[in-house]
């Protein structure tokens, strides 16, 4: 079974600092796609960056930008240049064969002023 | 703003009755998921759909069951709520390969 680990229950950073969040997954499969989706307290989920598997090119969004590891099975999240804003949950996902979604346990942000 | 509507957002539910959480969306998107998922915690996939007529059930054990008679319209129901049933249920929908879009989700409490 394909299975998202997310190994930081919590981090924090200094506003306008850059975080790296980590994430592993572990399959056999070759071609699937990788998520980042952002929890705000109280608001609905919605996604940060996608990565498919068999693209080379690490996957950018503004101020996101992901660490595809594909031989590592690693597929980390960089937050540059932090805000508030930023604060929340973030999970890692994991979709294969346009099957279930699977997600990792997530990684609490905390943005300090 | 994603076109993904669950009611009710909260409800609180006494022992022993029959609920059902709904779950609309109007993308036309095929695929279907249940998430259930305490307050800041994982989301813990409980039920999903490829299509029409189509339910699996997903990783976590889970006494409710779903249903997929309009692509439109995947609703949650659990016969018998119990205390251990309070949670936080989150539906998505998407199509392949593509983002999901969440719901606001329904926060339930039975006592």
């Amino acid at each position: 079974a394909q299975t998202v680990t997310q190994s930081q229950p919590e981090m924090s950073v200094q506003e306008a600092e850059t975080v790296t969040l980590s994430c592993t997954y572990d399959t056999s499969e070759s071609d699937y796609y990788l998520f980042w989706y952002k929890q705000p307290p109280s608001r609905q989920m919605i996604l940060v960056i996608r990565q498919e598997a068999y693209k080379q090119q690490n996957a950018t969004e503004n101020r996101f930008s992901v660490n595809f590891q594909k031989a590592a099975k690693s597929f980390s999240l960089k937050i540059s240049d932090s805000q508030l804003g930023d604060a929340a949950m973030y999970f890692c996902a994991y979709e294969w064969g346009a099957q279930k979604l699977v997600f990792g346990q997530g990684t609490r942000l905390t943005i300090n002023p | 703003e994603a076109d993904i509507y669950q009611t009710p957002r909260y409800l609180v539910i006494g022992t022993g009755k029959k609920i059902t959480l709904e779950c609309s969306q109007t993308m036309g998107h095929d695929k279907m998921y249940w998430y259930q998922q305490d307050p800041g915690m994982e989301l813990h996939l409980i039920h999903y759909s490829y299509g029409v007529n189509s339910t699996e059930k997903g990783d976590l054990s889970s006494e409710s069951t779903v249903s997929r008679i309009r692509t439109e319209h995947f609703p949650l129901t659990l016969e018998s709520a119990r205390p251990s049933h309070t949670s936080q249920y989150l539906c998505a929908s998407r199509e392949s390969d593509t983002e999901a879009f969440f719901g606001q989700g329904t926060r339930l409490t039975v006592v």
